[in-house]
Formats: structure tokens, sequence, C-alpha cells
């Protein structure tokens, strides 16, 4: 059974817009959460954190909304840029590991 | 710095071969483990290691064997390839279960 869950496999998005990509967890017992960035034919790239003592972080364009008592975390990119068309993967942290969902494909449209 | 590399980056084995995939991080991490992507399942670990000989298995750890002789690699080694492992395999590092995890640039496998 999924732990970590990415229920939209693809979002496409006008450039200069908003980005919202979600994700959803079972565990209660995670407390540390991190957006990861893949482009095709390389490794997940880290891209923002969160711990479950925080609701909210931001870095630059990109902000991770963390919703403890829905299990629910959303990513925003604002303003959305071409470069940001990748896929996204969310994970949670457990001791000595990490359990990552099924990622969505993000298409920004110039 | 060169992170965490791996090598080789394309390989196509015939089923019953077996291969070692090997992974190397220059970053003093003591957490390392194996992904493997496979289209609609995204990243499901197949085995970590928490430091130098100690390793235990992830969620799809089946046909895989690992060891952690230095803190520096970290090998995976199929013992007979099957087409169900064809798949992109991701190697990665962390400081801490808590901090970010480093990726490699994957190995890309197909078993025919």
């Amino acid at each position: 059974d999924q732990q970590v869950k990415q229920n939209s496999p693809s979002l496409s998005v006008q450039e200069g817009r908003i980005s919202i990509l979600n994700c959803d967890y079972t565990n209660s017992m995670f407390d540390y959460f991190l957006w990861y960035k893949k482009y095709p034919a390389e490794g997940p790239t880290f891209l923002i954190s969160i711990s479950s003592i925080k609701d909210k972080n931001e870095d630059g364009r990109f902000t991770v909304f963390l919703n403890k008592s829905a299990k629910h975390l959303s990513l925003h990119i604002v303003p959305s840029q071409p470069g940001d068309s990748a896929v996204y993967f969310c994970a949670a942290s457990e001791p000595y590991k990490y359990i990552f969902g099924t990622g969505t494909r993000l298409k920004v449209l110039a | 710095n060169a992170g965490v590399t791996q090598t080789p980056k394309f390989q196509v084995l015939k089923t019953g071969q077996s291969m070692t995939l090997q992974c190397a991080q220059d970053m003093n991490h003591e957490y390392m483990s194996w992904y493997r992507q496979d289209p609609g399942m995204g990243l499901r670990l197949i085995h970590y290691s928490v430091g130098a000989g100690i390793t235990d298995q992830g969620e799809v750890p089946n046909g895989y064997n690992v060891s952690r002789s230095t803190t520096e690699d970290f090998p995976l080694r199929l013992l007979s390839a099957a087409p169900s492992q064809t798949s992109v395999y991701f190697c990665a590092s962390s400081y801490a279960s808590t901090t970010e995890a480093f990726f490699g640039q994957g190995t890309r496998l197909t078993v025919v």
C-alpha cells in the first residue's frame, strides 16, 4: 500500500501562472518531507523541504505547504517558467530512508 | 566535488547474467540507498545502508544484493538478471534521513 501518493500524473500550466503540485501521505509518523525535480536522463535533484513542525517553507519561486491534519502537502511554483518542465516527486522521510511518490509531470507552456 | 557517481550509465544484459552496478560518493555520507524507477511506479527503494557494514532491505529487494565495505561505495548486484529488472536505477546518499539526498545520474538497465 502506497504511503506517499501523487494522484495527478501530469499537469500543464501557462508560463507565468502558478503551478500547484499535490501530495498525500498516510503515515502520521512522517516528520520531514521533500520535493525533488527530475529532468529526463538525469538523477532527481533536491528542490525544497519542510519539517512537520512548520506549515510553510519558501525558497524563491517555490513554496511548500504542509497540512498535517489532512496529511497533505503541496508545492507552489510562482511564476512558472518553461525550464520548470520536469517530473516532480514528493518524498517523506522515515528513519534511514525516504519514501517517494509516483511523480507528477509538469509541462509549462510558453 | 563529484557527488554521487554511478557506473555504467547504460547496460544490456541477457536473462540469467549477473552484474554489479557501481555507486560511489565523496561527501562522507553515512546513508546510502538504491532505488529503481519504473513508469507509473515512482522511485522504489531496493536496499539501503546506514553505514559501513550495515545494510537493510527496502520495498523491492528480491533479486538484488548489496554490501557496504567502505563509507564511499555501495554496489548493487543483480544475481541472475530477469526482464522484470529492466529499469532505471538510482543511487543516493545523504548525511541523515532528515536532510536532502543526493542522487547519481542513473543506470539504464535492459534485460533481454
